[in-house]
Formats: structure tokens, sequence, C-alpha cells
């Protein structure tokens, strides 16, 4: 069965420091891949996606991922992270070429940034 | 442009009882996804909607249901309520049904069962 793990439950960075969150997923073949963030009461908010092509892909708040195919991974990084990054972080996939809208989520990981 | 919107925001039941959700998506959007999210189970997929007809279906009872109206405004419904069903309900939208298109997600439905 397809799925998606976040080994990180909670994360603490200081702030200014860098940011690597895990993801890896269990899947037939490459899936689409996603991260989106949710910030306390809010609801989520995509950060980036891969479909295909370059492995490293840019996205919003300047984060982007890279794709590994050969670990099933699909990291998050940030060089120097802000204190309103402090939210939760989930990496999603979906069967590629899928005309339905459904995602399969990791767990999450909560992200905490110390002064 | 308005996001999603979500309606309740917060919501008290007590066991038995039924429920109904609301979520009006993005203007221009056809297609309606819910979510179920829990400190347990985390996000997990409810149902999808596309020009008012249910396109594909998660691994929940019957006892939760949706629909979608011709405006693409979406309710979902959840019956005889357990305990368990306390949750953060997401609906999010997006403008067609490809799965490459961005899905925009509602603030959601706060869901307390007593």
């Amino acid at each position: 069965a397809q799925s998606v793990t976040q080994p990180d439950i909670h994360i603490t960075v200081s702030e200014g420091a860098s940011l690597e969150l895990r993801c890896n997923y269990s899947y037939g073949a490459t899936p689409y891949l996603f991260w989106y963030v949710q910030s306390p009461g809010q609801g989520l908010q995509l950060l980036l996606k891969y479909f295909s092509g370059d492995t490293l892909v840019q996205g919003i708040k300047g984060f982007e991922a890279e794709f590994k195919r050969s670990q099933s991974s699909f990291n998050l990084r940030k060089p120097s992270v802000h204190w309103s990054d402090a939210a939760e972080y989930f990496c999603a996939v979906a069967p590629p070429g899928g005309s339905q809208g459904n995602l399969i989520f990791g767990k999450g990981t909560k992200l905490s940034v110390k002064p | 442009k308005a996001g999603v919107t979500q309606t309740p925001r917060y919501l008290i039941k007590t066991r038995g009882q039924q429920v109904t959700l609301s979520c009006s998506p993005i203007s221009g959007h056809r297609s309606v996804s819910w979510y179920q999210q829990t400190p347990g189970q985390g996000l997990q997929f409810l149902f999808e909607y596309f020009s008012e007809t249910q396109r594909n279906k998660g691994n929940f009872p019957g006892r939760f249901s949706g629909r979608q109206f011709s405006n693409s405004r979406s309710e979902m419904n959840v019956s005889t309520l357990e305990l368990g069903d306390s949750a953060l309900y997401l609906c999010a939208s997006r403008r067609d049904g490809l799965i490459t298109g961005e899905l925009f997600f509602g603030e959601g439905s706060r869901l307390t069962v007593l």
C-alpha cells in the first residue's frame, strides 16, 4: 500500500539555522510529491510540488526540496529559518498522472524555532 | 479573491447526533475534497467531488457522506456521531479535478463529540 513516512515528529531549530525535514514514500512508481505547511488554526498551504524533471524544486517562502529516486525521499530544506516558519509540515503523495484529487499525507513534522 | 470558506468553524455535538459541515470553494473551482485530521491518524482523505459527482472515496464508514451542489458548494454529513469522530475537517478546492492543480485548503471545521 502507498504510504508516506515523516520520521521526525518534532524538530526544534534556532532562528537563522538551516533546516531539513525528511520524507520517505512507498509507492509502486514515482508519485507526484508535495509539501504543505499548516500554521496553528489555519488550513494547509502548498509550499512546493514535484511531478517530473529537475529533481531540485523551489517553492514559496524560501523552501526547496530534492527528490531522490534511489532513496524514495523528498526532503524539504531551508537555508535559514525564520521565527515565522514555526508550523507543522506535511509531505504528501499522489498517483502519477492521476485525475483524482486525493492525496496521501504523512503524519507531519512540527517545527519549533528558538530565538 | 475569497479563499475556501468552511462553516461552522467550531461545533460541539453529543454521541448519536448528526452533523452537517459546509464548504464554499474558491470561485471557479469545480473540485472539492474533504479530509479528516486527528492527532492519532493525521490527515485522511474522505471524498472528492467534481461537478456534483463523487469521484473518489476514502476508507470511512457509510456514516460519512457528502454532496456537491451545482454552484460547487459542498456539504459533508456525519450521522450517528461517535467520540472518535472528533476531528478537524478540512475542505479543499482546485480548479479542475487534475492532481496537477494546486489544492487550496480552508481553515477547517473543528468538531468535538462528547
